[in-house]
C-alpha cells in the first residue's frame, strides 16, 4: 500500500529537549516536504527536498533541521524546541516531473497522518 | 515574501451547479506556477489543476477550469456541474522556480444534494 508514515503521532515534550519526527514513504518519490498547520495560519512549508542530499528552506525554517540521506526518509529535527513550535506537523511526498530547477510538481502530494507536537 | 489569500473559508453549491473559488497572491516574480489542490478527509493533497505563469491560456481539466489574471494576481477555480465527490477542502498554492510552495488557508466546499 502506497503511504507516508510519520512517527510519533503525538508527542509532548519540554523546552530545549531535542527531538526527531521521522517520515518515510514507500513510493520512490523524489520530492518530500514538511509542513506545519496552525489555526488561522493554514499550512506552511518548513523544509523540502527534491532528492537525496538536496534540501531547501520553505516558508518557516527557523528552529528546524532536516536531512535526506536516503530517498525514502526525511526526518524533521528540532534541536531545541520552544513552545511556539507547538503545532500539527505533516510530512508529504510527490513525484517530480520535468527537468531540475523548474517548478515541476505534477502529481498529487501524499500526506502522512500528522504529528501533534506540544512543547511545554 | 510571497503570500496566497483565499478569502472564502467556506462555500456551498447545489449539485450540478457551478461554483467559483477565489484566490489572490502576491509576488514580485514573473515566472512561477499556481496550483489548486483538493484535500479530502484522507488528507491526500490531490492536484486538481496547474497553471504556468508564462502561459496566458487558462488551464482546464474536465469540469475544472481557472481564470488566471496575472496582472491582477488572481487565480480562481471554477467547478462546473458540481458533484457530491467534489466536497472537500480546496487549497490554492503558489510555487516558485525552485519548487518552494506557499499554500492559502483553504476553502471548504460543501455540495448540497
Amino acid at each position: 500500500e502506497a503511504q507516508v508514515t510519520q512517527n510519533p503521532r503525538y508527542l509532548i515534550t519540554v523546552t530545549g529537549k531535542k527531538l526527531t519526527v521521522t517520515c518515510s514513504q514507500n513510493m520512490n518519490h523524489e520530492y518530500m516536504s514538511w509542513y506545519r498547520q496552525d489555526p488561522g495560519l493554514g499550512l506552511r512549508q518548513i523544509y523540502y527536498s527534491m532528492n537525496v542530499e538536496v534540501t531547501d528552506k520553505g516558508d518557516v525554517p527557523e528552529g528546524y533541521k532536516v536531512s535526506r540521506k536516503e530517498k525514502r526518509n526525511f526526518p524533521l529535527i528540532l534541536e531545541s524546541p520552544s513552545p511556539n513550535q507547538t503545532s500539527l506537523y505533516f510530512c508529504a511526498s510527490s513525484y517530480l516531473g520535468g527537468v531540475s530547477n523548474t517548478a515541476s510538481l505534477t502529481d498529487t502530494q501524499y500526506f502522512g497522518p500528522g504529528t501533534r507536537l506540544t512543547v511545554l | 515574501a510571497q503570500t496566497v489569500t483565499q478569502s472564502q473559508p467556506e462555500m456551498s453549491v447545489q449539485e450540478a451547479e457551478t461554483v467559483t473559488l477565489s484566490c489572490t497572491y502576491d509576488t514580485s516574480e514573473s515566472d512561477y506556477y499556481l496550483f489548486w489542490y483538493k484535500q479530502p478527509p484522507s488528507r491526500q493533497m490531490i492536484l486538481v489543476i496547474r497553471q504556468e505563469a508564462y502561459k496566458q491560456q487558462n488551464a482546464t481539466e474536465n469540469r475544472f477550469s481557472v481564470n488566471f489574471q496575472k496582472a491582477a494576481k488572481s487565480f480562481s477555480l471554477k467547478i462546473s456541474d458540481s458533484q457530491l465527490g467534489d466536497a472537500a477542502m480546496y487549497f490554492c498554492a503558489y510555487c516558485d522556480r525552485d519548487d518552494k510552495i506557499i499554500f492559502g488557508k483553504g476553502t471548504r466546499l460543501h455540495i448540497l444534494p
